[in-house]
């Protein structure tokens, strides 16, 4: 067990909806990273935050977004939802920015 | 979205075998790791690497930090049905983002 808690475990939508996500990191860790996990494009890294501000950006669709709120858990929503956002959602967390990222247990999003 | 080549894709061996894996960048990185990621799981972290030329072991595991920083490989000795799952590299270029740029991904197979 990492520390670092995501619910819900599994959702399935259909597309065109919009979803929440949501990660709370390990005790202490103040940064706050989203992954995708799919078949076609492996682990992609999608957005950081560090103490509730956004601290870089990766392969993140304009659909997407996400915030840290200041207890530091963290939300990914996804809207417009296209069967091709299938996938498994990663959170992780590390105490600071380039400390050891541990990660969370996925969301698997299935949109149908 | 960027990933690391990672080789071999699988591998199938038996209980008590010796593994090696291998993972090559056309950047340079400032930290490596290697992550393991059993079905429906997060990926969980094996060894971190900081250091170009560093040999860091964990039991019967052991990675390496190539000298170019380009690269790392990671053995696993004397291999237990426990040691299925998927094996990922990741590199980390440190800076203003911590994002990781993960491996392709090796499964191994272990017969008892």
């Amino acid at each position: 067990d990492s520390g670092v808690t995501q619910t819900p475990k599994h959702l399935i939508t259909a597309t065109g909806q919009r979803v929440t996500l949501r990660c709370s990191p390990r005790s202490g860790d103040l940064s706050v990273y989203w992954y995708q996990q799919s078949l076609d494009q492996g682990l992609q890294f999608l957005i950081q935050y560090y103490n509730g501000e956004e601290r870089a950006k990766g392969n993140i669709l304009e659909r997407f977004s996400a915030q840290q709120f200041p207890d530091l858990h963290s939300e990914l929503n996804l809207s417009s939802l296209e069967l091709g956002d299938s996938a498994l959602y990663f959170c992780a967390s590390s105490v600071r920015p380039l400390a050891v990222q541990y990660f969370g247990p996925g969301t698997r999003l299935t949109v149908t | 979205g960027q990933q690391l080549n990672q080789s071999p894709q699988s591998m199938f061996i038996q209980e008590g075998e010796d593994v090696s894996m291998n993972c090559t960048s056309s950047s340079i990185f400032n930290t490596w790791l290697w992550y393991k990621q059993d079905p429906g799981e997060g990926p969980v972290l094996l060894i971190a690497l900081y250091k170009a030329g560093e040999l860091t072991s964990n039991g019967r595991l052991t990675a390496q930090f190539g000298i170019t920083r380009k690269d790392s490989f990671l053995n696993i000795s004397a291999s237990i049905p426990s040691d299925v799952g998927i094996y990922f590299c990741a590199g980390q270029f440190g800076g203003a983002t911590n994002k990781l740029i993960f491996g392709t991904g090796t499964l191994l197979a272990v017969q008892p």
